[in-house]
C-alpha cells in the first residue's frame, strides 16, 4: 500500500504553460508538505498545510499555488512555468500532535522538466 | 537559524567494511535530528531520528546513528556495508515555526558508494 503518492511521476512541458502535481496520503496524517529538490540534489521546503490551512510559505514565487481540498490531499499548481522550475518535487506528510510534528514521510517525487 | 552540514560529498567503502556518513548540526535549543536515504530515481525514505534519550539510535536496514552533543554531530553508521546501501543520504534537523509547527532543514547530501 502506497503511503504518500504523487502524480504524475514525470512531467515534461514548455515554458509558459500551467501544470499541476497531485499528492495524496493514506497515513491519516494532518500535515502535508511540498519540497523542491534542485539539480544539485539540494532539498528545500516550499509549503506546508495543516488540516487544509497554510502554515508554511517559504517565499516561493506566487506562480506556485498549493491547494488542499482535504487533509489527505495537497496539490501544487504552477503557472507560467520557467526553465528554473525544472526540479524534482516531493510531497511529504506527518502527524502533528500537541503542536509537535512527528516524522515526515515522503512521496516518490515528480520530476518536472521545463523546455 | 537551524542548519546541518554534511562535510563529505561522497563516501566510498568496500562491501563488508564499516561505514560512517558524517553530519554536524547547529541549533538553538534541543536538536531533533533525522537521517533519510534516497535511492536512484526514488523518494526519500526515513531511516532514523533522534529526539531525546539514548545517544545511539537504531534505525532501518541495520543503520544506526550516534548523537554527540559536545561535538554537535549525528553521524550515520553501519557495521558492515552492502552494495545495496549505495545511495544518497541526507541529514536533517527540525526547525520550529510559529504555532508549534516544524519544517525540515536538510544537509546537502552525501553519496555513499559501496564497492564489491
Amino acid at each position: 500500500d502506497t503511503a504518500v503518492s504523487q502524480t504524475p511521476k514525470y512531467l515534461v512541458t514548455q515554458m509558459g504553460n500551467d501544470k499541476s502535481i497531485k499528492c495524496e496520503q493514506n497515513l491519516g496524517h494532518d500535515t502535508m508538505y511540498w519540497y523542491k529538490q534542485d539539480s544539485k540534489k539540494f532539498l528545500k521546503i516550499m509549503f506546508s498545510y495543516n488540516n487544509k490551512e497554510l502554515i508554511i510559505n517559504e517565499t516561493v514565487p506566487n506562480r506556485f499555488s498549493p491547494k488542499s481540498p482535504d487533509k489527505a490531499h495537497l496539490n501544487l499548481h504552477i503557472n507560467s512555468l520557467e526553465l528554473g522550475d525544472s526540479a524534482v518535487y516531493f510531497c511529504a506528510s506527518s502527524q502533528t500532535s500537541g503542536g509537535r510534528t512527528d516524522t515526515q514521510y515522503f512521496g516518490p517525487g515528480t520530476r518536472l522538466t521545463v523546455l | 537559524a537551524q542548519s546541518v552540514a554534511q562535510p563529505e560529498d561522497q563516501v566510498n567503502v568496500a562491501e563488508g567494511n564499516p561505514l560512517t556518513v558524517k553530519c554536524t548540526y547547529s541549533v538553538s535549543g534541543n536538536p531533533y535530528l533525522f537521517w533519510y536515504v534516497q535511492y536512484p530515481n526514488r523518494g526519500l525514505q526515513f531511516l532514523l531520528k533522534y529526539i531525546t534519550g539514548d545517544n545511539l539510535v537504531k534505525g532501518s536496514y541495520g543503520f544506526e546513528a550516534e548523537f554527540n552533543k559536545s561535538q554537535t554531530s549525528f553521524h550515520l553508521k553501519k557495521p558492515s556495508a552492502l552494495v545495496s546501501d549505495s545511495a544518497l543520504y541526507f541529514c536533517a534537523v527540525r526547525d520550529g515555526v510559529s504555532g508549534g509547527y516544524n519544517k525540515l532543514i536538510f544537509g546537502a547530501g552525501t553519496r555513499l558508494a559501496v564497492h564489491p
